[in-house]
């Protein structure tokens, strides 16, 4: 069945390290987004791809890129972990201009920066 | 600014009550309105709203969109337990010339169903 997976799904790591968080789907859908959830702000959009080598910015870019060489992966990384990049990551996907918008959505990365 | 806002933020109600959660929105070009459930995990896709006026239902679930209010209402009939999860509003809207798709998120709503 098609799917969409993150790994890792659970990450520490330490202030101003790299880290590259993984989104892989299996649909072929043209649209993948990052968000990630803090409690208070719902989920907010990190950056977004309309299909390979397309890459644009969300609501809270900073601190953060993406690059889109295939179409099945869209991997995230801070490049300098901050401690107010500890939350949880959610990556998503849908197909672009279809009739139905729903996104599919992964099971999440839940990442702590100390 | 593109924004939406949802309320309560926060809800406790009992089995077997029924349960209102509202969403308003503040967006230009507006393409549609999606519902999700959120659990212990990734949400989960609930209703797609475009039309104003035409209620959707799932089971005990329904929701209906004003695009004159710029408001949505998501209603369970007979809450159970398994509805405690958080609710969220997102809009789709078309940016400029840009014919992809852009969202906005609510805050969402928190329900807790006591037994």
């Amino acid at each position: 069945d098609a799917e969409i997976t993150q790994s890792p799904r659970h990450k520490i790591t330490e202030t101003g390290r790299q880290v590259t968080l993984a989104c892989h789907q299996t649909w072929n859908h043209n649209n993948m987004f990052w968000y990630r959830q803090d409690l208070g702000h719902g989920l907010r959009l990190i950056h977004y791809s309309y299909g390979v080598q397309d890459t644009n910015k969300g609501e809270v870019s900073d601190g953060y890129s993406v690059s889109r060489s295939n179409t099945e992966d869209l991997p995230l990384t801070l490049e300098s972990a901050a401690s107010s990049q500890t939350s949880v990551y959610f990556c998503a996907s849908s197909e672009q201009r279809g009739p139905n918008n729903e996104q599919f959505f992964g099971p999440g990365t839940r990442l702590t920066v100390l | 600014e593109d924004k939406v806002v949802q309320s309560p933020l926060s809800l406790v109600v009992h089995e077997g009550d029924t349960v209102t959660l509202n969403c308003s929105y503040e967006v230009t070009n507006f393409r549609s309105l999606l519902w999700y459930k959120q659990e212990k995990k990734a949400p989960t896709f609930l209703f797609m709203l475009t039309s104003s006026g035409i209620e959707k239902k799932s089971g005990r679930l329904s929701s209906i969109l004003d695009k004159k209010e710029l408001s949505s209402i998501l209603n369970i009939t007979a809450t159970q337990t398994g509805d405690s999860a958080i609710y969220l509003c997102a809009v789709e809207y078309r940016e400029g010339d840009n014919y992809g798709q852009n969202f906005v998120f609510g805050p969402g709503t928190r329900l807790s169903v006591l037994p």
